[in-house]
């Protein structure tokens, strides 16, 4: 079945960095753009990133623009997120999204169960 | 930048009862394509989002058809025809034509 998988969360120090993995079954990843979204604990859905199928393009919101890079091995049909120069407003639940189609921005239609990234001293 | 907003924040529903969402964007999602790139998206409680309409109006798979969503520009409405219990959790609108950007959040609860 359609499935994504993240890992790789964890407590972090302020300043350090992460690498967040999402692995994806039962679709063809090379054909869809992909995202990362956020939702620190007990708030709303905040959009983290996206990646175009071929990873020709990408986006940032700018919480998080110049300090993380997403990116795909389609080969291994996993994306990634590295996130660098970690804070305090970091820390959230960080889902892995599938998008309806190749560029993206016809909606987020597969989630992954999300992990935990605590930034914390 | 964009900005979403949704109304109501809080919704208590009576099962069988109908239920309407709005989301209101600072700036038209109408592409000249005639797509309006705006979807909805329900979290229940300690589950992952899911999409339930997309571009405006086409219901993903999977969603019941008591689920709607209509609307063009700027202004948007979720609509459920006889809410169920579960129904409950919380709606997002998501613009998607200059980034991304979510609305607030809308919980529905049971009466």
């Amino acid at each position: 079945q359609v499935q994504l998988v993240e890992s790789g969360g964890g407590v972090v120090q302020p300043g350090r960095s992460l690498r967040l993995s999402c692995a994806a079954s039962g679709f063809t990843f090379s054909t869809y753009a992909m995202h990362w979204v956020r939702q620190a604990p007990g708030k709303g859905l905040e959009w983290v990133a996206v990646l175009a199928y071929d990873g020709s393009n990408k986006n940032y919101a700018d919480s998080v623009k110049g300090r993380f890079t997403i990116s795909r091995d389609n080969s291994e049909n996993t994306l990634y997120l590295q996130m660098n120069s970690l804070r305090a407003d970091d820390t959230a639940v960080y889902y892995c999204a599938k998008d309806r189609a190749a560029p993206g921005r016809r909606g987020l239609d597969v989630w992954g169960q999300g992990t935990t990234v605590t930034v914390s001293s | 930048d964009i900005v979403m907003t949704q109304s109501p924040l809080s919704l208590p529903v009576t099962p069988g009862e109908p239920a309407s969402i709005s989301c209101t964007s600072s700036q038209s999602l109408l592409h000249s394509n005639g797509n309006n790139y705006l979807h909805w998206y329900l979290q229940k409680p300690g589950q992952s989002p899911q999409l339930l309409i997309y571009l405006g109006s086409n219901r993903a798979s999977g969603v019941p058809d008591r689920f709607s969503g209509s609307g063009s520009g700027t202004d948007f409405t979720l609509k459920i025809t006889r809410v169920e219990a579960e129904d409950v959790g919380v709606y997002y609108c998501m613009e998607a034509l200059q980034s991304y950007t979510f609305g607030q959040g809308s919980k529905l609860e049971i009466k």
